[in-house]
């Protein structure tokens, strides 16, 4: 299966600060998605973006597939940010592969 | 409607006793997937089912036992746990195979005594 690097693996932001995560994928991907999970283990789709870019309210994604990066954008962060959010990809028909994840804390 | 529901929320077990996860979807779905989730891990991908046949089985001991009785319907059936298969179980549907968005359910918090 392909390998999904994410990064920064932790990040703690004042809120209203904006930020950006990043994904690498070691394949070309068709698939690719970026969920947030909240501190009750809900994993809650943010984006499908196999390419391109993609904006909902503070958050935008951008997937540049021929380089095989994603970037998710957060912008003026609150408290309900916070949690883990994880990319995964898919090449063909194929089961989605996950990042190990950024862990994200705002403080007040 | 994009929800997948899953039953019970939380279980705790024995290692003796048989237990069932249930997971439903019903937006037409024909994959439906089972993951497993450790702490400050991301999920892992268990089974894979396609057009109601399991097509995926990632070396899972078989004391986990999965079933698709329909297309809406995944369970997974629970014998002889170990203490380190406590976990959140993921259960997760796709229009196909690595086609379009995969959603999750809210997952099953497991906990084997």
């Amino acid at each position: 299966g392909i390998q999904v690097e994410q990064s920064p693996p932790d990040l703690i932001l004042q809120e209203g600060a904006n930020s950006t995560l990043r994904c690498n994928f070691s394949d070309s991907v068709n698939n690719l998605q970026w969920f947030h999970q909240n501190p009750w283990g809900q994993l809650i789709n943010l984006f499908y973006i196999p390419s391109g870019t993609k904006q909902n309210g503070r958050l935008s994604a951008t997937t540049v597939a021929t380089e095989r990066y994603s970037l998710l954008y957060i912008s003026s962060s609150q408290t309900t940010d916070s949690g883990v959010y994880f990319c995964a990809g898919a090449t063909g028909a194929n089961n989605l592969f996950f990042g190990t994840g950024t862990r994200l804390t705002v403080i007040p | 409607d994009t929800e997948v529901t899953q039953t019970p929320k939380h279980l705790v077990m024995g290692m003796t006793n048989k237990k069932s996860l249930k997971c439903e979807q019903h937006m037409g779905h024909r994959a439906m997937y089972w993951y497993k989730q450790k702490a400050k891990k991301p999920p892992e991908l268990m089974f894979v089912y396609s057009y109601e046949k399991l097509s995926i089985n990632e070396s899972v001991p078989s004391r986990f036992s999965p079933e698709c009785p329909n297309s809406s319907l995944l369970n997974l059936h629970l014998h002889a746990l170990q203490p380190e298969d406590s976990a959140l179980y993921l259960c997760a549907s796709s229009r196909s195979v690595g086609v379009g968005e995969q959603y999750f359910g809210p997952g099953t918090r497991l906990t084997v005594t």
